[in-house]
Order: C-alpha cells, then structure tokens, then sequence
C-alpha cells in the first residue's frame, strides 16, 4: 500500500522557518518525482514546486521560489520542503504527492497543517 | 499563469442525477488536464487524467472530456458518496494551476 505520511506541522511565528518531511512508503520513492501542493483554509490548491528522482531538476513556481526549498533522500524514502520567512499567507495544509501523467499527482500524503502566527 | 476558471462553484442535485462539472482554460492546455476528488478533511485523489482517462479504481460513472479549452467532469448516477468537492488542474504550462473547486451537495 502507497502511504506518505507529512510531518513537521504545527504553529510557528512570523518571519520564522520551518522544515517539513513526508516520508514514503509502498512503492520505489526513488522512481518518482516528488511535488508539493497547499491549500489554505477554505481555499483552493496551490502547486509550490517538484523534485526529480536523483535531485537534479527541482522546479518551483514563481512566485514562491524565494520562500521554499525541495529536497529528497532516497535513502531514506523522505521528501522534504524548507520554508523560509514564513508570513500570515503561508497558514495552510501541506500535500507532498507523487507525480503521475504530466504534472497530475496520483498518491497524495494525509497533509500537514502549518499556521503561522504570534 | 494560466487561469482555470471552474463552474459551478456549488452544485445541488439528487442521488441518480446525472451532473456535470466544467473548468475553462484561459488559453490551450492541450488535453493535460486533471481532475481531483477531495472529501472533508482528507487529501485529493486522482480520478481522470489526460482530461478523459480514468485512474485506476476508479468508478466508470465518472467520466470527462473536452471542447477546446473547456473541459468537463461527468458524474453520472450520482452516488451519496460524491457529494464532495472536486477540482481541475492543468499541467500543461508552469507552474501547475487548478480551478476553485465544485461543491456538490445532495438535494
């Protein structure tokens, strides 16, 4: 069974940085790209950025590259998103997924929750 | 960015009901285009990719498909189960986008 499985969530202050981790497990991590997507409360979904097999292209959408950094262990069947600065507008759940046709996502992860406030 | 405008932004409709979902591209996204079901509190899951090709398990009463740059998701039969929310996404240019979302709702 494909289970990813996010961590490293929780309530952290403005302008702070956090780490998070989804750790894979049921299928060969080290086949996939990797991506993660958030969603704010209420709200839609937003794609942050992907990640190849071996780390070599690792891409982000624009307007968040600044803030996000994506990382993988295939050693360890992690991936994992830095987040840096963090402001209000970071407040969201945290997918990390698997990439399937395209950039379409098939295994999502249960999500993590990120609030950022004092 | 390429915009997805997704319509209805809710949906009422009865089990049975055949219902029918729409999300337009503001320009070409080539048939890459998906769809997601996403239930309270859970994450999505993946149910039509290439914008008419069923993911695996998926049940066949969901159907999609496309004329030029609108694309729709087809429930048909609809079950109490379906009533969640779904979205589209397109990847054909970068980055990724999706729609807003479809809340369906029994009657």
């Amino acid at each position: 069974e494909v289970k990813l499985v996010e961590s490293g969530g929780g309530l952290v202050q403005p302008g702070r940085s956090l780490k998070l981790s989804c750790a894979a497990s049921g299928f060969s991590f080290n086949d996939y790209w990797m991506g993660w997507v958030r969603q704010a409360p209420g709200k839609g979904l937003e794609w942050i950025g992907e990640i190849n097999q071996d780390s070599s292209t690792i891409n982000y959408t624009p307007s968040l590259k600044d803030k996000f950094t994506i990382s993988r262990d295939n050693a360890q069947n992690t991936l994992y998103l830095q987040m840096s600065k963090l402001g209000s507008e970071d407040t969201a759940i945290y997918y990390c997924a698997s990439v399937y046709y395209g950039l379409s996502l098939d295994y999502w992860g249960q999500g993590v929750m990120v609030t950022v406030s004092s | 960015d390429i915009q997805m405008t997704q319509s209805p932004a809710s949906l009422s409709a009865s089990l049975g009901e055949t219902v029918t979902i729409e999300c337009l591209a503001s320009e070409d996204i080539y048939s890459n285009l998906a769809w997601y079901q996403q239930k309270p509190g859970k994450s999505p899951q993946l149910l039509i990719y290439d914008a008419s090709s069923l993911q695996d398990g998926v049940p066949s009463r969901f159907s999609g498909s496309e004329s030029g740059t609108q694309y729709s998701l087809e429930i048909n039969s609809l079950q109490s189960e379906d009533a969640v929310t779904y979205f589209c996404q397109q990847h054909h240019d970068y980055p990724p986008t999706f729609g807003g979302g479809t809340k369906l709702e029994l009657k």
